[in-house]
């Protein structure tokens, strides 16, 4: 069975400061990793999408690494606004099925 | 493009009642995924739908069903509600490949009382 952890469970940075959140997970048979994120009370809004084949993906101020072999990723938030606050999930492709972790929700101080 | 819509957003109902709750897929995916998401469990999968047919289905009771239209549309069913059935029901769609990116609707929130 698929675990999926995020660490840390929460993150509070001033503004401006650069974001690193981790996510591993235990079963490296996956199709890709997808990176979420939530506002409270709100679905999800899909932010990168890695390919098992692929190590990096790119979006403006966000970058995500995926090491499928030891079964982590990174994702990067550089120059973090207020705006940025929210959890942060990600999830694993496998048999037709996403697994998530639990998220890091992160506090931006203006 | 329109994206995925959940409909009810909210609803409200007692213990031992029963919920349909449906989601539109966005125009051309085929593929579409129920989640549950409470604070205790996090982001629960429940079934994946594909041309109608049930692909997957998570580790929930019998008393949570769903199906899949001919349009793609799907709606998922939970029989003889129960306190912890309370939660955000999430649905996402996709073009239905193990690649392809999954986008999700805003979800309906369900309480039981």
């Amino acid at each position: 069975k698929q675990e999926v952890t995020q660490i840390p469970a929460a993150l509070s940075v001033p503004e401006g400061e650069n974001l690193v959140l981790n996510c591993s997970f235990t079963d490296s048979a996956i199709y890709n990793l997808q990176w979420f994120r939530q506002d409270p009370g709100k679905g999800l809004t899909s932010l990168l999408l890695i390919q098992s084949s692929q190590r990096e993906q790119t979006s403006g101020r966000l970058n995500a690494s995926l090491d499928k072999s030891s079964g982590r990723s990174t994702l990067y938030i550089a120059a973090s606004q207020p705006g940025d606050s929210a959890t942060y999930l990600c999830a694993v492709r496998d048999d037709y099925k996403l697994s998530f972790g639990a998220g890091t929700t992160v506090t931006v101080r203006a | 493009k329109a994206g995925v819509t959940q409909t009810p957003r909210y609803l409200i109902k007692t213990r031992g009642q029963q919920v349909t709750l449906s989601c539109s897929p966005i125009s051309g995916h085929r593929s579409v995924s129920w989640y549950q998401q409470t604070p205790g469990q996090g982001l629960q999968f429940l079934f994946e739908y594909f041309s109608e047919t049930q692909r997957n289905k998570g580790n929930f009771p019998g008393r949570f069903s769903g199906r899949q239209f001919s349009n793609s549309r799907s709606e998922m069913n939970v029989s003889t509600l129960e306190l912890g059935d309370s939660a955000l029901y999430l649905c996402a769609s996709s073009l239905g490949g193990p690649t392809d990116t999954q986008y999700f609707g805003p979800g309906t929130r369900l309480t039981v009382l």
